[in-house]
């Protein structure tokens, strides 16, 4: 079964502006990851916050976890085209670290 | 460095017929995972090994799924079998323990 659930489905902005995706969950987890996979490849791994952490940035990248409302946010500021990908968020819980992903959210960024 | 290398990268086979998959992690890392991926949909986890232990299947779909891992190197999934249903790329994934994923390109299976 899917633990967390991407929103958009699908996404499309032009170069420079901002993509926001949200992923909720079902239950408490020890840690929430993002990953992005480009069409026929395999997913890289993007970010890690851990569930007492509330706000991480790497680069152009920022994501947040609301434990209270079980959900998180992935947020790519001044997008550009070479960014279109599916994006991922996946959770882990308990005391086995077996990530479980959503759907993902598809993002094309406009040249 | 390498990456994680699965093999063939693209397999097509007919119904009925068993598939053998193959999965190179990075050297070192103790956990592999494997999950199915069917076209626009999200992973599907399968199988996970952690160094030694036993591993967890409470992912594989059917009994004709399997998978072995030797040590902390390769691994294979075996499809008994197969069906149409089971068209899917499969991917493989390695990792140090708790940490992030390391994860091929896959192997995408196509049942005729």
């Amino acid at each position: 079964s899917q633990q967390g659930e991407e929103d958009p489905q699908a996404l499309s902005i032009q170069e420079g502006e901002n993509a926001t995706m949200n992923c909720s969950y079902k239950t408490s987890i020890n840690n929430l990851q993002w990953y992005r996979q480009n069409s026929g490849r395999g997913l890289v791994h993007l970010i890690l916050i851990r569930s007492n952490e509330r706000e991480k940035h790497s680069g152009r990248l920022r994501v947040t976890l609301d434990t209270s409302k079980k959900s998180s946010s992935l947020l790519i500021t001044a997008s550009r085209a070479a960014d279109t990908a599916s994006y991922f968020c996946a959770t882990d819980a308990g005391g086995s670290y077996i990530p479980t992903f959503g759907r993902g959210t598809s993002l094309i960024v406009h040249p | 460095g390498a990456g994680v290398s699965q093999s063939p990268s693209n397999k097509v086979t007919e119904k009925g017929k068993d598939v053998e998959l193959r999965c190179d992690p990075i050297s070192g890392h103790t956990a592999l995972y494997w999950y199915r991926q069917r076209l626009g949909q999200g992973l599907e986890f399968l199988i996970y090994f952690q160094g030694n232990s036993a591993p967890d299947k409470s992912g594989l779909p059917s009994d004709r799924f399997s998978a072995e891992r030797t040590g902390e190197s390769v691994s294979t999934l075996t499809i008994q079998r197969t069906q149409q249903e089971d068209s899917a790329v499969y991917l493989c994934a390695s990792s140090w323990t708790n940490s992030p994923l390391h994860f091929g390109n896959g192997t995408r299976l196509t049942v005729t």
